[in-house]
């Protein structure tokens, strides 16, 4: 079945440090896939997206490609700030399914 | 817009009590889901429905049921609560033609079984 994998967590960086999220996933078909984040006690919200292969999804200083060779998906920031400190989810949805399967989350805690 | 809203945000019941988790979207949106947040598993989606009157389970169905009866509307019900349940929940919705199907998502209920 489809699944998504991510970077196990939790995360800790200095400000201004580059920051790597790994995300793999395994899908039939060409899934679009997702970032996603979630602030301490609030919500999900779109970070970004990319619906086809070599896509980059970007927002906010994240960048992500959509890699097909590789099936990867990983975020990236060239240099993080304290209020970059969140949970980032990694997700996919097929074509035809109107549901995401997600990645197990990545906490990330940025230090002044 | 508000967009989706859940209700309640926080929520302690006892074993084998009942209760409706509430979710509405003002979009217009054909389709809404349920998921459900446990530590170190992501978010997995227990029903969704994709317009009034067509529900389905997704990956974790058993002990919760729903209704679509609107489009407005999406409510979970948990028929006999267990500890197993306790979760943060999310609804979201997404309508037809989303780029990559993309979901927006309500703010969660936290749930407590004890």
């Amino acid at each position: 079945g489809d699944s998504v994998t991510q970077m196990e967590g939790p995360v800790t960086l200095s400000e201004e440090a580059f920051l790597t999220i790994n995300c793999t996933y395994t899908a039939t078909g060409y899934p679009s896939l997702f970032w996603y984040v979630q602030y301490p006690g609030e919500g999900l919200q779109l970070l970004l997206k990319a619906t086809k292969a070599d896509d980059k999804g970007s927002n906010k200083g994240f960048e992500a490609t959509y890699r097909k060779e590789t099936t990867s998906f990983h975020l990236e920031k060239g240099s993080v700030q304290v209020s970059d400190s969140a949970v980032y989810f990694c997700a996919l949805s097929v074509a035809g399914a109107q549901k995401l399967v997600f990645g197990q989350g990545t906490r990330l805690t940025i230090n002044p | 817009n508000a967009g989706v809203t859940q209700t309640p945000k926080f929520q302690v019941l006892k074993t084998g009590q009942s209760m409706t988790l509430q979710c509405a979207q003002d979009m217009n949106h054909e389709y809404m889901s349920w998921y459900r947040q446990d530590p170190g598993m992501g978010l997995r989606l227990i029903h969704y429905s994709v317009g009034a009157g067509i529900t389905d389970q997704g990956e974790v169905p058993n002990g919760y049921n729903v209704s679509r009866s609107t489009t407005e509307d999406f409510p979970l019900r948990l028929l006999s609560a267990a500890p197993s349940q306790t979760s943060v929940y999310f609804c979201a919705s997404s309508y037809y033609g989303a780029e990559g199907n993309e979901q927006f998502f309500g703010p969660g209920t936290r749930l407590t079984v004890l």
